[in-house]
């Protein structure tokens, strides 16, 4: 039972555009959403996160967007660079279960000189 | 100076045998977690203590014991390895249950029944 999904196991792009990475939730408790990026052979590092009384989130090159009545969000990336190529995680969790957070499969993002 | 670490990072061991990993971080977090990453490569939690308290608790076979001796340690010790219990573990800290405070990863225990 995937709460968090994230259909897009990968994606190429080119340095310099938009990497677009979206996640889909199906539990309508969630109310704070989170994006990790992990390397190989490293632990997941925290990137961005949103509250979901907010539709957006800006932090430098990265920006979150969330639409609840579509329970969606995502996570956009401008300029993309080399050094983005990583896997990227989205994950969800809800005040009442405490900081436990729900993951989903992973987006791996290969950004090409 | 590694803010979570964990140890071993490679772990091969046999069917059956008990195994242990640890877990320490330096931030001064109160509340620490542990991970399994399985073969189809979803994080999913295992465990939680908040000030050396059980927190969460997912469904995990009581093979698994956590174990806290203080706060900045989280040990996991598995006993009777099984086959299925090949996976990558990570343990993760955060500073309280807030939304606002993003959990810090380790770098993973790689573990390999044989």
């Amino acid at each position: 039972d995937q709460q968090v999904k994230q259909n897009s196991p990968s994606l190429s792009v080119q340095e310099g555009r938009i990497s677009i990475l979206n996640c889909d939730y199906t539990n309508s408790m969630f109310d704070y959403f989170l994006w990790y990026k992990k390397y190989p052979a490293e632990g997941p590092t925290f990137l961005i996160s949103i509250s979901s009384i907010k539709d957006k989130n800006e932090d430098g090159r990265f920006t979150v967007f969330l639409n609840k009545s579509a329970k969606h969000l995502s996570l956009h990336i401008v300029p993309s660079q080399p050094g983005d190529s990583a896997v990227y995680f989205c994950a969800a969790k809800y005040g009442a279960a405490g900081n436990k957070l729900t993951f989903g499969g992973g987006t791996r993002v290969l950004v090409k000189p | 100076d590694t803010a979570v670490s964990q140890t071993p990072k490679y772990l091969v061991t046999q069917m059956g045998n008990d195994k242990s990993i640890k877990c320490e971080q330096n931030l001064g977090h109160d509340t620490m977690y542990w991970y399994k990453q399985d073969s189809k490569k979803f994080l999913k939690i295992m465990f939680s203590y908040n000030n050396k308290e059980l927190i969460i608790n997912e469904t995990v076979p009581n093979r698994f014991s956590p174990k806290s001796p203080d706060k900045a340690h989280l040990n996991l010790h598995i006993n009777s390895l099984e086959l299925g219990d090949s996976a990558v573990y990570f343990c993760a800290s955060s500073q309280g249950t807030g939304e606002a405070q993003p959990q810090h990863f380790g770098d993973g225990t790689r573990l390999s029944i044989l």
